[in-house]
């Protein structure tokens, strides 16, 4: 079965550049159609997308954080990796990868998600 | 930029029916997928491609998507589908992901 789990800090402070890795397993990463994506959500607040990376290395952000994230994947480890540079109080939440599949209609749906990491962003 | 619009919240009685609306501009030429997310958990996919449900989502579970509105329709509620409800679509133009503000959804 698909199982996704996040791992990386709790505390990071202001100005530091975060680093978060999902490590899955029961797919691999270069299957056509296949992703990993990153979502976040503050305390109290929505879910807010961040990044996805494809089986073929193709990657795309939201477009709001694009110039502070970079998704990578490494596929012998059955890992996706995010970074968010420049931390700021305002990044604080739980962030979620999850497990992304291409259908005939749209390009990306998350069936399968990890249970969530809290970051603290705090001097 | 693309933007998915939901009610803050939404509240039903037991046993009735509950919609859920996610508004955007042309959004019936879109695919549209919910996810269901309970206090603590993460989020869980009840349907995608506008109306289809994964294995193991109830029949109580169904959605439409037509020109300007999709809806998700949760009939015989129950406790336990008290949630956060999220739309998702891809944006053809961005070429990018977009997820709707969510959906409190209440059982009285």
């Amino acid at each position: 079965q698909i199982t996704l789990k996040e791992s990386g800090p709790t505390l990071v402070k202001p100005t530091q550049t975060l680093t978060l890795t999902c490590t899955f397993s029961g797919f691999s990463l270069t299957s056509s159609g296949v992703g990993v994506a990153w979502i976040r959500q503050p305390p109290g607040k929505a879910l807010e997308w961040l990044a996805l990376i494809f089986w073929d290395d193709d990657k795309r952000y939201s477009p709001s954080l694009k110039s502070r994230l970079t998704i990578t994947k490494d596929t012998s480890k059955n890992q996706a990796v995010l970074t968010v540079t420049n931390v700021d109080p305002v990044d604080t939440g739980t962030y979620f990868c999850a497990h992304s599949r291409g259908t005939s209609l749209s390009p990306a749906v998350f069936d399968y998600w990890g249970q969530g990491t809290l970051v603290t962003v705090s001097s | 930029s693309y933007v998915l619009t939901q009610p803050p919240s939404v509240s039903v009685a037991p046993g009735k029916t509950a919609r859920v609306t996610c508004g955007g501009n042309k959004i019936g030429s879109k695919s549209v997928h919910w996810y269901q997310q309970k206090p603590g958990q993460a989020p869980v996919l009840v349907v995608f491609d506008d109306s289809d449900r994964p294995s193991g989502i109830p029949e109580r579970f169904s959605a439409s998507n037509s020109v300007n509105t999709a809806t998700l329709t949760i009939s015989r509620v129950e406790a336990g589908d008290e949630a956060d409800y999220y739309c998702q679509v891809w944006d053809t133009i961005l070429d990018h992901l977009v997820l709707g503000g969510g959906t409190k959804l209440t059982v009285l």
